[in-house]
């Protein structure tokens, strides 16, 4: 069966410093691995995938994450936190359905 | 091009009652997926509707059904309702019956007392 473990409930930062969101997961096979961001009050949107070729995946809003099969690991980092960046951030690991299994989550807290 | 919308926004039900909850798939979408999050957890998948059939289910109970309409809108029931049914739940559109690229909207939060 397919898991995920984002071990960071939360995660504070200071605005303009840089973040990284681990995640692990537990696949048989090459995962296909999703990173979504929730903000208060909204669904969630995908911030990017990963699902074969180039290990390092650009996003949206500035974020990248690096899949590392040796180590079961799709992290997520961005070189510089903006204070709108706070949000509920949620791995996922999806086989041949592509349906995913979602994370606990992990929320950002942003310092001015 | 119009969002993944879903109604209602916020209900409350005391437990045993029934509910239906609705949601509008994006334009050009055949599919929708329903995800349950409960506080602090998640999104669990429940089903998904592909072309007005399921296609898949997550697991939960018979007593959470669902269907889709011909113009790819979706309903999910959930019968003789429990107090850990409360939740937010999720509907989500994409295209042929997968999930790579879904939209979610913005949910619909269930208190069950």
């Amino acid at each position: 069966a397919q898991s995920v473990t984002q071990p960071d409930i939360h995660i504070t930062v200071s605005e303009g410093a840089s973040l990284e969101l681990r995640c692990n997961y537990s696949y048989g096979a090459t995962p296909y691995l999703f990173w979504y961001v929730q903000s208060p009050g909204q669904g969630l949107q995908l911030l990017l995938k990963y699902f074969s070729g180039d290990t390092l995946v650009q996003g949206i809003k500035g974020f990248e994450a690096e899949f590392k099969r040796s180590q079961s690991s799709f992290n997520l980092r961005k070189p510089s936190v903006h204070w709108s960046d706070a949000a509920e951030y949620f791995c996922a690991v999806g086989g041949g359905s592509y349906i995913p299994t979602f994370g606990r989550g992990t929320s950002l807290i942003v310092h001015p | 091009e119009t969002g993944v919308t879903q109604s209602p926004t916020h209900l409350i039900k005391t437990r045993g009652q029934q509910v239906t909850l609705r949601c509008s798939s994006q334009s050009g979408h055949n599919t929708v997926s329903w995800y349950q999050q409960a506080l602090g957890q998640g999104p669990q998948f429940i089903f998904q509707y592909y072309r007005e059939e399921e296609n898949g289910r997550g697991n939960f109970p018979p007593r959470f059904s669902g269907l889709q309409f011909p113009n790819y809108s979706s309903e999910l029931n959930v019968n003789a309702l429990e107090l850990d049914d409360s939740a937010l739940y999720l509907c989500a559109s994409s295209l042929g019956g997968g999930a790579i690229e879904q939209f979610f909207g913005p949910g619909t939060r269930l208190t069950v007392l």
